[in-house]
């Protein structure tokens, strides 16, 4: 059973730098594609970028200026660092991935999610 | 990339059939078929019920099946139940710079 569990700190001020990691517990670590996405209170999901078992990223035009997302495989973790944040990055943040076997976007495996609040 | 245009809402009386729209564009649900359907809850992550456009994945109810014609897919909840009342998301494979495209969300009532 695949299981992602991630934590980051929840509360930053303006202009901080956004830091979560998540870690994919079970399965094989190389076969997953994951990505972050996120949801603003009340209102819809929006893919962030993803990060491949070999490193390579993809990211939303909107946010690739100050977005980064890394991999260690080592320890079966993947990072997003988001710069400079402004009261409109506040949402819950949530990890995911999909296996190799599936289509690209099918995301089957979702971490808890964790609540980032941008406030001076 | 633009979101991908779902009913803000849609409700049915248990037993009922429902069907949500995802309305996209030709470089998006038009041209691939990698759509995908979330189901999730108040406070809860999304779940994945449907994948590939038609593919439904172990633990996602036979109650739930996807098609697609053109730009649009449907997800369809057949003899709707008390608990699939939740927000329900599409989303689309693009092949462009942003990979992932989500739709607006729907909000299914069961009356």
């Amino acid at each position: 059973q695949v299981q992602l569990q991630q934590w980051g700190a929840g509360l930053l001020k303006p202009s901080e730098t956004l830091s979560l990691t998540c870690t994919v517990y079970g399965g094989a670590f190389s076969a997953y594609y994951c990505s972050w996405i996120r949801q603003p209170p009340g209102k819809g999901l929006e893919w962030i970028g993803e990060v491949s078992h070999s490193g390579g990223t993809n990211y939303n035009p909107s946010l690739r200026s100050r977005v980064s997302v890394s991999v260690d495989t080592s320890k079966t973790q993947f990072s997003l660092k988001v710069n400079s944040v402004t009261a409109a990055d506040t949402a819950l943040y949530y990890c995911a991935c999909f296996g190799w076997l599936r289509g690209p976007g099918s995301f089957d495996y979702w971490g808890p999610g964790t609540l980032v609040t941008v406030s001076s | 990339q633009s979101a991908l245009t779902q009913p803000a809402s849609v409700s049915g009386s248990p037993g009922q059939s429902i069907t949500i729209s995802c309305i996209g564009t030709s470089s998006d649900v038009g041209g691939y078929n990698y759509v995908s359907w979330y189901q999730q809850h108040p406070g809860k992550a999304p779940k994945l019920m449907i994948y590939d456009v038609i593919e439904r994945p172990s633990g996602a109810s036979n109650r739930f099946s996807g098609s697609k014609s053109g730009n649009t897919a449907s997800l369809t909840i057949s003899g709707l139940q008390a608990e699939d009342e939740a927000d329900y998301y599409c989303s689309s494979y693009t092949g462009g710079s942003t990979v992932y495209v989500f739709g607006t969300g729907t909000k299914v009532t069961v009356l």
